[in-house]
């Protein structure tokens, strides 16, 4: 089993929707956890993290983390064509210089 | 905010050459330098962690004679795919812990799409 699952897509949409990107992990250990958005050819960016369990917002952007479930979640709300890209959740069992360990990630398509 | 500059952006090598990727922090000093693998649909694989000024420490089932890692100076880190062939072909990755050292602020080079033909 891997420590990290995350549905590969392809996840199409159209402009403005709602989109839901999830990962579930079975490590117990993590309690740092981030997304990450990669454009083809591009090495990631990262876009949100938070520290155990909770939601934290930034303008359309909002990251879901539910420790008992081993669950994670980010919402994109009025997608964009522009947010056409890579999703990748990462999580670490502590910070500092830490291993990050990366989910699969999913691929979104925004259509006009 | 902090910048990973890495080069080259793409190569192509003829199999058995070597070939060397280049990561520079440009605006700050990155005593640690992750370099991540990555293969088609799969995801970014660690391949081992260097730190300036001491041997890099590689992942399980990474060979440190094939991939070479110097860590010559507080802003420049390289890696050095040693006679490649085919099989090792993929996209490299190299990231840093940004400033205070956390994992929230890693950021990450551009890639290096490398062919071997």
């Amino acid at each position: 089993q891997k420590e990290v699952e995350q549905d590969p897509g392809p996840l199409s949409v159209p402009e403005g929707a709602i989109v839901s990107l999830n990962c579930t992990y079975s490590n117990s250990a993590f309690q740092y956890f981030m997304w990450y958005r990669q454009y083809s050819r591009k090495g990631p960016e990262l876009l949100m993290y938070t520290y155990s369990s909770g939601n934290k917002e930034d303008g359309r952007f909002t990251a879901q983390v539910d420790k008992s479930s081993k669950y994670i979640s980010l919402f994109i709300r009025d997608s964009q064509p522009s947010d056409s890209a890579t999703y990748l959740c990462a999580m670490s069992a502590s910070g500092g210089y830490q291993k990050v360990t990366f989910g699969i990630g999913t691929k979104l398509q925004v259509i006009p | 905010g902090a910048v990973v500059s890495q080069h080259p952006s793409r190569v192509i090598c003829k199999s058995g050459t070597s070939v060397k990727i280049e990561c520079r922090s440009l605006d700050f000093q990155a005593t640690t330098m992750f370099w991540y693998r990555q293969f088609p649909k799969q995801s970014l694989m660690l391949m081992a962690t260097s730190n300036e000024g001491s041997k890099a420490t590689y992942e399980q089932g990474v060979e440190k004679d094939k991939f070479l890692i110097n860590h010559a100076s507080l802003t420049l880190s390289t890696l050095t795919v040693t006679s490649a062939h085919p099989e090792d072909s993929s996209f490299y990755i190299c990231s840093a812990p940004g400033v205070g050292g956390t994992a929230y602020g890693y950021t990450f080079g551009s890639g290096t799409r490398l062919t071997v033909v």
